[in-house]
Parts: C-alpha cells; structure tokens; sequence
C-alpha cells in the first residue's frame, strides 16, 4: 500500500515549456486534489476532482489544466510555465477512514522554473 | 473568505518543555479541522479532524482540542522527533474535502 505517489520528484523548466505532474493514489478514494507550496503563503488549493469524471477549480487555478485519468491518476499540467509557477506541489486524496474525513498527500514535486 | 491564521510562526522549546499552538479560523459553516504535520522536504502527514467543539483527540504526546473560534494543539513533554512543522487547515465542504490552510507554525525542540 504505498499511498499517494507522485512523479517526477524534481524538475526544471525554462519558461514556455510544458510538462504534466503525475499523481496516483491507491486508497480507492473518490476525491484528489492538487495543491502547491510557497514560502510564507502555505497550501493552496490548485484543483480538485471530487469523483471520477468531475474536476473544479480551486484558490490559485490559472496557469494550470487538469485531468482525472481514472479513479487511481489525477494530473496537473503546465502548458507554459513562468517562473512564478516554481514551487513545490503536492497531490492528494481524500476518504472517510474510521469514522473521520482524512486527506492523505504524497511527497511533492518541486518545480524550477527559469 | 475563509482564513485560519496559527501563531506563533516558529516556537523552540526545550526537550520535556510542554506547549500549545494555536489555529484561529474564519469559516462559514465549519465542516471539519484538521491538524498535520510537515517533515523538511516531505508532504504533510496527517494528525487529527476535529468537527465540532469541545471535542478532543490525542495521539502519544499531542492532544487537540477544538473551540467554535479556534484549536489547540497541546504537546505534553516533547521530544526532539517532534520537531517539524505543524499546519492547521479547515473545511466548510462535506465530502470533498477544499481544505484551507494556515501558514504553519515551525517547532523546534532541543535535546
């Protein structure tokens, strides 16, 4: 059982160029997020997806698409990313275990933009 | 707009030396609040949900407490192994869980 995983673990992009963020979960949990962290601002919310088939707009969503592969996959993609975009990113998952609401992360991808 | 704000920002404390933090929130209709810890270089962990006030959940040495205004999280005799950061988040959503997060509050404890 090893959670939620992401992939990659590190990257550097120069500006303009694209990539995707991959995240999979193996809780069978129906909802998955994607947040990103910055120095002094915390965890914000980039999209989630609260089914298979549905995905919504969070606090900080331009510059992003996403797309819920399968109940499993949830992934983030940068069309053209800006140096503003460097940050760290995690994905998450969220199921009702023992009674209470928990939202499980993975390790993060931390994103270099130049 | 929802906001949680935890205080202190960092805290250093002595091995042994108990403590609380603090997570103030504004929300429209809590749902749930949630305590997790942060390693350096890692994901946030998952701690505690609280829903309602006056509850209460422990686990080894932390202990969280919630009011309607605001949650406690209290650690009794720390050791060095629980130095990390430790974030408060909220929800008003039932089921999907759009969590918003404080900014942290790093805790040191020294041997």
């Amino acid at each position: 059982n090893a959670g939620v995983t992401q992939t990659p673990k590190f990257q550097v992009l120069k500006t303009g160029q694209s990539m995707t963020l991959q995240c999979a979960q193996d809780m069978n949990h129906n909802s998955m997020y994607w947040y990103r962290q910055d120095p002094g601002m915390g965890l914000r919310l980039i999209y989630y997806s609260a089914s298979e088939g549905t995905t919504d707009k969070g606090e900080v969503p331009n510059g992003y698409n996403v797309s819920r592969l399968n109940k499993r996959e949830f992934s983030l993609r940068l069309e053209s990313a800006a140096p503003s975009q460097t940050s760290v990113y995690f994905c998450a998952s969220n199921g009702w275990t023992s009674g209470n609401y928990e939202q499980y992360f993975g390790p993060g991808t931390r994103l270099t933009v130049t | 707009e929802d906001q949680v704000t935890q205080s202190p920002e960092a805290l250093r404390l002595q091995e042994g030396e108990s403590s609380s933090l603090n997570c103030s929130y504004t929300v429209s209709g809590l749902r749930g609040l949630f305590w997790y810890r942060q390693d350096p270089g890692k994901g946030p962990e998952f701690l505690f949900t609280l829903y309602s006030a006056g509850e209460e959940k422990e686990k080894e040495r932390l202990k969280a407490t919630l009011t309607k205004k605001e949650s406690f999280l209290h650690i009794t005799a720390p050791k060095p192994e629980d130095s990390a950061t430790y974030l408060c988040a909220v929800t008003a959503f039932q089921g999907a869980q759009k969590l918003v997060f404080g900014q942290g509050t790093r805790l040191t404890i020294n041997p």
